[in-house]
């Protein structure tokens, strides 16, 4: 049984850097698309980006900038680090193991996630 | 990339059936049969319901279905239970060069 265990700070200042981890059991993370989506108090769910097994990373365009998404495959952990946060960034974060195909060598994620960890509240306050 | 629209809220007696629809475009819904569902209780994380339009993971009941017409998918729930009251979302693959977009969820009260 695949499990997902978000960690890190519930506490972040604005302007600096929230930095969460993700430790995956039961599973390989072989052929997988490790994925972090968030959800502020009250509203929807905000797929931020994802990890490739290869390494290869995506994120969305408005957070693109600010992102980063990497892994260690050795630990069974992948990461996200968001820099320069703002009170817009206060939200639930959970990270979840996206589904993906491959095509002539190439693989993308299509934006489906079959487990989820139970998330890391962070709030970003002065 | 545009979010999925989805009603704000929903609602069914115990017994009756429900549906959810999630409006997307030629470029999402309309182009690709991989859009999934996801429920959602209060302070728990989602849970995937549905996934390439119409197929269930194990172990979620056949009360819940999925279907697409155009560049609108749905999600049915037969035979409402309370434990169904609970925030449900959509999603679609957008071809490579894309991320999916959430629909912006919508709220599912068993009267």
């Amino acid at each position: 049984q695949v499990q997902l265990q978000e960690s890190g700070p519930g506490l972040v200042k604005t302007s600096e850097t929230l930095s969460l981890t993700c430790t995956v059991s039961g599973d390989s993370m072989f052929h997988y698309h490790w994925s972090w989506i968030r959800q502020p108090p009250g509203k929807g769910l905000e797929y931020i980006g994802y990890v490739y097994y290869t390494g290869s990373t995506d994120s969305i365009p408005s957070l693109k900038s600010r992102v980063t998404i990497s892994l260690d495959t050795s630990k069974n952990q992948f990461s996200l680090t968001l820099s320069s946060v703002t009170t817009a960034d206060t939200a639930v974060y959970y990270c979840a193991r996206g589904l993906g195909y491959c095509n002539e060598g190439s693989c993308f994620p299509l934006s489906e996630f079959d487990h989820w960890g139970q998330g890391a509240l962070v709030t970003v306050a002065s | 990339q545009s979010a999925l629209t989805q009603p704000p809220s929903a609602s069914g007696s115990p017994g009756q059936s429900v549906t959810i629809s999630c409006t997307g475009s030629s470029s999402d819904v309309g182009a690709y049969n991989y859009v999934s569902w996801y429920q959602q209780h209060p302070g728990k994380a989602p849970k995937r319901m549905i996934y390439e339009v119409s197929k269930r993971p194990s172990g979620v009941p056949d009360r819940f279905s999925g279907s697409k017409s155009g560049n609108t998918a749905s999600l049915t729930v037969s035979g409402l239970q309370a434990e169904d009251e609970a925030d449900y979302y959509c999603i679609s693959y957008a071809g490579n060069d894309n991320l999916g977009v959430f629909g912006g969820g919508t709220k599912l009260t068993v009267l």
